[in-house]
């Protein structure tokens, strides 16, 4: 069965810094790998995907993230965080068949301080 | 940019009461999701549904829970007899065909038993 698994449930950036968010999966296949963010009481908004190719991957508000097949991983990143990034973040893992599940981690919540 | 929708956004019931919860998926999308999320957990998959069947579902989805597409626009989720667990937000997704496999969210449902 898949599984993904967010090490890091908070974390605090200040404005300008740079941000790496942790994912970990598991998958016995090749993965579909999603990035979503949250924003209180709001739903999930795909940041960026992976299911074949180059294995870093461009999103959406500047977030970008690395596929490491070998570590199991695809961490998020951003150059320059901005104070509107405040948000849960949530990596995602789809199994191949047609029906496509996604298996969630549990969240990383990113708080920004000025 | 299309969206998906849902309603209502907040629905409070008493423990034993049926309730169904409506989405409208994007229009030319042919695979239809439900997702809950218990507050300060992680998304959960609940059920996967093409071509007018089930094709995928949890544990979680036992029968007191139902899906159905009654007119081709809407997706509803019904739950029978509700229980106190299970209040929490339900997210509606749908996809295209196609290889990347991205699900499109909708802002959610949040119901509460009471």
């Amino acid at each position: 069965a898949q599984s993904v698994t967010q090490p890091d449930i908070h974390i605090t950036v200040s404005e300008g810094a740079s941000l790496e968010l942790r994912c970990n999966y598991s998958y016995g296949a090749t993965p579909y790998l999603f990035w979503y963010v949250q924003s209180p009481g709001q739903g999930l908004q795909l940041l960026l995907k992976y299911f074949s190719g180059d294995t870093l991957v461009q999103g959406i508000k500047g977030f970008e993230a690395e596929f490491k097949r070998s570590q199991s991983s695809f961490n998020l990143r951003k150059p320059s965080v901005h104070w509107s990034d405040a948000a849960e973040y949530f990596c995602a893992v789809g199994a191949g068949n047609a029906g496509n599940m996604l298996t969630f981690g549990g969240g990383t919540r990113l708080m920004v301080k000025p | 940019e299309p969206e998906v929708t849902q309603t209502p956004s907040h629905q409070v019931t008493q423990m034993g009461q049926e309730v169904i919860l409506r989405c409208v998926p994007i229009s030319n999308h042919l695979y239809f999701y439900w997702y809950r999320q218990i507050l300060g957990q992680k998304v959960e998959f609940l059920v996967s549904f093409y071509n007018n069947e089930i094709s995928e579902k949890s544990e979680i989805f036992d029968d007191q829970f139902s899906v159905e597409r009654p007119d081709g626009s809407n997706f509803t989720l019904k739950i029978r007899s509700t229980k106190l667990e299970d209040s929490a937000m339900y997210f509606c997704a749908s996809r295209p065909q196609g290889p990347s496999r991205e699900q499109y969210f909708g802002p959610g449902t949040r119901l509460t038993v009471t």
